[in-house]
């Protein structure tokens, strides 16, 4: 079965500065996509960013980038030029390509502050 | 917002109530979900409709009851309830068999059994 870890519970980041959450997961399979999905207070979850497993380059939207590591696992997401919207619970997810509507594994969740 | 709604927002309810989670999507989509969030724990899958037949079942207890009318619907009956059930319930919905079978989630419906 597959697994996602978010180690950071909490991060604070300042206003117009970067930030780098972590996302690490572990799968014995090799054609999957990766996705970050944000939730603000009371707000519905929204897809931030996703990854196919086969591209090697690492995707980016605006200010949100990951970097993408396969061999090691790894799938982190920076955010620069942090805003106060971006204060949110963000949450790691993967999913199989292997299998239509399959299900997303998600992490426990970064809680991210921003602050002026 | 994203074209996926949920109702009601919040249900309270006992232990011996039955009620019913409804939600819709509007984005053309033939696979839809349940989820339940749990403070301090993961999201967890409960349930998987695609095209209007269930394709995974995890392991949820059975005074969960699904029901997928069609592939624009989709509802979560609830009976005889536990208090540990109390949770934020995501509906989420996609396009089976697409590029990349993104999942777009409503905003959720907070129950609490009491």
């Amino acid at each position: 079965a597959q697994t996602v870890t978010q180690s950071q519970p909490e991060m604070s980041v300042q206003e117009a500065e970067t930030v780098t959450l972590s996302c690490t997961y572990d799968t014995s399979e090799s054609d999957y996509y990766l996705f970050w999905y944000k939730q603000p207070p009371s707000r519905q979850m929204i897809l931030v960013i996703r990854q196919e497993a086969y591209k090697q380059q690492n995707a980016t939207e605006n200010r949100f980038s990951v970097n993408f590591q396969k061999a090691a696992k790894s799938f982190s997401l920076k955010i620069s030029d942090s805003q106060l919207g971006d204060a949110a619970m963000y949450f790691c997810a993967y999913r199989s390509a292997t299998v239509a509507a399959s299900k997303l594994t998600f992490g426990t969740g970064t809680r991210l502050q921003v602050t002026l | 917002e994203t074209g996926v709604t949920q109702t009601p927002r919040h249900l309270v309810m006992g232990m011996t109530n039955k009620k019913s989670l409804k939600c819709e999507q509007h984005l053309g989509h033939n696979a839809m979900y349940w989820y339940k969030q749990s403070a301090k724990k993961p999201l967890e899958l409960m349930f998987v409709y695609n095209f209007k037949e269930q394709t995974e079942n995890n392991s949820v207890p059975s005074r969960f009851s699904p029901e997928c009318p069609n592939s624009s619907h989709l509802f979560l009956h609830l009976h005889t309830l536990q208090p540990e059930d109390s949770a934020l319930y995501l509906c989420a919905s996609s396009h089976s068999g697409g590029a990349v079978d993104e999942q777009f989630f409503g905003p959720g419906t907070r129950l609490t059994v009491l």
